[in-house]
C-alpha cells in the first residue's frame, strides 16, 4: 500500500539552510505537497509540485524530487525561529481524493 | 482566503457520551475531510465526503459516523466516546477533483480528551 516517510526531529541553527526529507511508495503519485503546522493549529500548505518536475523554487523554499528514488525534499533557505513547526510530506495521485502523509518533521530552530 | 472553522478548540468528554464535531468551510468547496492526528503516526483519514449527503470511508472509520446535510457543514460524530478516541481531529476541505491540484485547506483543529 502507500507509505510515506519522514524523519521525526531536525534542528537547525538560525541562518543555516533545513532539509526535510521525505520518502514516498506509490509511483502514481501526480502531486507532492508540504505543509507547515505550527503549535496548536492546523496545517498550512507551503508549497507542491507536480511528478514531471524535477524542481521548484518558491522564495526561500526549493523542492527537489527525485522520481526514480520516489524522493522528496524541502529546503529552507536562511532559517528563521518563525520556521520552528513540523512539516509534512503528503503525496495524491491524480485521480484520487485521498492524500497521504507522513508522520512530520519537527524543526527546531536554535537561535 | 479560504477559511475552515472548526467549532471547539479543546474539548473534554466521558467515555461513553455521544461526541459531535463541527466544521465549516466558506469557499463553495465540494469535498470535505475529517483527520486525526496522533504523535508519531501523522493524519489519518477518517471520513470524507464530496457532496451533499454523500460519504466515503477513509483508512480508520471504525467508532465513528459523519453528516453533511448542507455543502459547507461537516460532521463528525462519536456515537460513544472512548479513550482511545483521544486526540486531535482536524478538519479539511477541497474544492473539487477537477481542480488540478486538489489542494486541500485545513481547520485550526479539535484537541479532545476523553477521560
Amino acid at each position: 500500500g502507500e507509505d510515506v516517510e519522514q524523519s521525526l526531529f531536525l534542528s537547525v541553527r538560525e541562518g543555516d539552510s533545513s532539509v526535510i526529507n521525505c520518502t514516498y511508495t506509490d509511483s502514481s503519485s501526480t502531486y507532492l505537497y508540504w505543509y507547515k503546522q505550527e503549535p496548536g493549529a492546523g496545517l498550512q500548505l507551503l508549497t507542491y509540485i507536480f511528478s514531471n518536475m524535477d524542481m521548484k523554487q518558491d522564495q526561500r523554499l526549493t523542492v527537489l524530487l527525485n522520481k526514480k528514488d520516489k524522493h522528496l525534499s524541502l529546503r529552507i533557505a536562511d532559517t528563521q525561529t518563525g520556521d520552528s513547526a513540523i512539516y509534512f510530506c503528503a503525496e495524491k495521485e491524480d485521480s484520487s481524493y485521498k492524500l497521504i502523509f507522513g508522520s512530520g518533521t519537527r524543526l527546531l530552530v536554535r537561535p | 482566503d479560504v477559511k475552515v472553522t472548526q467549532s471547539s478548540r479543546y474539548l473534554v468528554k466521558r467515555t461513553g457520551e455521544k461526541v459531535f464535531l463541527e466544521c465549516v468551510q466558506d469557499m463553495d468547496h465540494e469535498n470535505m475531510f475529517w483527520y486525526r492526528q496522533d504523535p508519531g503516526l501523522g493524519l489519518r483519514l477518517i471520513y470524507f465526503s464530496y457532496d451533499v449527503k454523500m460519504k466515503e470511508k477513509g483508512d480508520i472509520p471504525e467508532g465513528y459516523s459523519v453528516s453533511r446535510e448542507k455543502k459547507e457543514r461537516f460532521s463528525l460524530i462519536l456515537e460513544s466516546a472512548s479513550t482511545n478516541q483521544t486526540s486531535m481531529y482536524l478538519c479539511a476541505s477541497s474544492l473539487d477533483q477537477e481542480d488540478s491540484t486538489d489542494t486541500q485547506y485545513f481547520g485550526p483543529g479539535t484537541r479532545l480528551t476523553v477521560l
